[in-house]
């Protein structure tokens, strides 16, 4: 199993830009979340997913979208981008949606908007 | 209001020292879980251990170790015998049955092992 995976790994944007931050996973969770890491400020959920075809927001959603098309995939969509969204960025998976369940986190996408 | 708080924003220690980080926690549900999570500097988010709310016991694994209390709401971690491979942020988080899964993040414990 490759676990989580993110892609890219690095981008750099220009205010109002437009990007997606790809996440899959292989292990048939049904649980996706995507955070952001700030300095100092630990981590923040941004969106997640209980399932395909159900979203919902986090502490942090504006400025992303999301969607779950299929149980393998939860892409994070920056519509027009702006430096206060300059972070690392992590998606995570899990297996339980019901219960409280650990969650297992991709390698991070580092995006810097300029 | 703050649901996790990890006091010590960094700590260092020479090696073969023990350390102790700290994690108090809020939270109003009877059922949640504790983690804690260590990023080392190439930046992946590594799980290290779960705790449920109703298993207050102690844990040790190899050189680490959990002290769970409720009585005081923390969740403390502690190293023996550091190595210079313990140096990353260590992340204390929880989950609340009521909140479908969400993770609450303490803001992390820079630790660095001093050779």
């Amino acid at each position: 199993n490759a676990g989580v995976t993110q892609t890219p790994k690095f981008q750099v944007l220009k205010t109002g830009q437009s990007m997606t931050l790809q996440c899959a996973q292989d292990m048939n969770h049904e649980y996706m979340s995507w955070y952001r890491q700030d300095p100092g400020m630990g981590l923040r959920l941004i969106h997640y997913s209980v399932g395909a075809g159900i979203t919902d927001q986090g502490e942090v959603p504006n400025g992303y979208n999301v969607s779950r098309s299929t149980t393998e995939d939860f892409p994070l969509r920056l519509l027009s981008a702006a430096p206060s969204q300059t972070s690392v960025y992590f998606c995570a998976s899990s297996y339980s949606v019901s219960g409280v369940d650990t969650q297992y986190f991709g390698p991070g996408t580092r995006l810097t908007v300029l | 209001a703050q649901k996790v708080t990890q006091a010590q924003t960094e700590i260092s220690v020479v090696e073969k020292e023990d350390v102790t980080l700290d994690c108090v926690y809020e939270t109003r549900d009877t059922t949640y879980y504790l983690f804690w999570y260590k990023q080392p500097p190439s930046g992946e988010l590594v799980f290290l251990i779960r705790r449920n709310s109703f298993d207050e016991q102690n844990e040790i694994s190899g050189r680490y170790s959990w002290n769970f209390q409720k009585s005081t709401s923390s969740f403390n971690f502690t190293i023996t015998a550091s190595q210079v491979v313990d140096s990353a942020v260590y992340f204390c988080a929880l989950s609340e049955a009521i909140s479908s899964n969400q993770f609450y993040f303490g803001t992390g414990t820079s630790l660095t092992v001093i050779p």
